[in-house]
């Protein structure tokens, strides 16, 4: 089945300046990759999405990039603010079939 | 975006007690629903997959006669945890996709906790 690996676990920005994480998957079947973000106690809420077909993606402050070849995707933060505070959680899906997250990277964005 | 509900929020039960969780689909269709499990500080686990009107699909380890899940229609799947115990106090997590949409969407979550 597919596995989700994610880095860093936590990370630590001033604010102003960008936050960057990276994630690898295992299925080459997996066609699409969310992106969530989650608050404690909160569900997780989708802040961008990529499909196998793009290689990058980007929404205002917020990026996402997809090595297919190399099953390698990246969320890049910019101008980081301290609601930006946050566990970011990445994930692989095939379509509408199940999305397996990644383990997670506690980001802490420093006033 | 569409809305998915649980019921309860929270939910404190003696261990040996079985309680249900209710995910609902408030504005489509569900043909899939999909149920994860988060302990503390940790990621969403995916317990199992239910397609409307055929049984559950169960991730490995998750043991299904323990977790029962029933999708009887396309707005409303239940997870039922049976003979509860306090290593099962989680977070749990419904989500809903539909032919409608091409990304699952998320109820808010009901913590359990066993006592």
């Amino acid at each position: 089945g597919e596995n989700v690996e994610q880095h860093p676990s936590t990370l630590s920005v001033q604010e102003g300046d960008s936050a960057v994480i990276k994630c690898t998957y295992s299925d080459s079947a997996s066609n699409y990759f969310p992106w969530y973000k989650q608050e404690l106690g909160k569900r997780p809420q989708l802040i961008i999405d990529i499909r196998s077909n793009v290689g990058e993606k980007k929404d205002q402050r917020i990026a996402v990039t997809l090595n297919k070849t190399a099953k390698h995707f990246s969320l890049h933060i910019t101008e980081t603010q301290p609601e930006d505070s946050a566990v970011y959680f990445c994930a692989a899906s095939a379509g509408l079939d199940k999305v397996i997250f990644g383990p997670g990277t506690s980001l802490s964005v420093i006033p | 975006g569409a809305v998915v509900s649980q019921h309860p929020s929270w939910v404190i039960c003696k261990s040996g007690t079985s309680v249900k969780i209710e995910c609902r689909s408030l504005d489509f269709q569900a043909t899939t629903m999909f149920w994860y499990r988060q302990f503390p500080k940790q990621s969403l686990m995916l317990m199992a997959t239910s397609n409307e009107g055929s049984k559950a699909t169960y991730e490995q380890g998750v043991e299904k006669d323990k977790f029962l899940i029933n999708h009887a229609s396309l707005t409303l799947s239940t997870l039922t945890v049976t003979s509860a115990h306090p290593e099962d106090s989680s977070f749990y997590i419904c989500s809903a996709s539909g032919r409608a949409y091409n990304e699952q969407f998320f109820g808010p979550g009901t913590r359990l906790t066993v006592l």
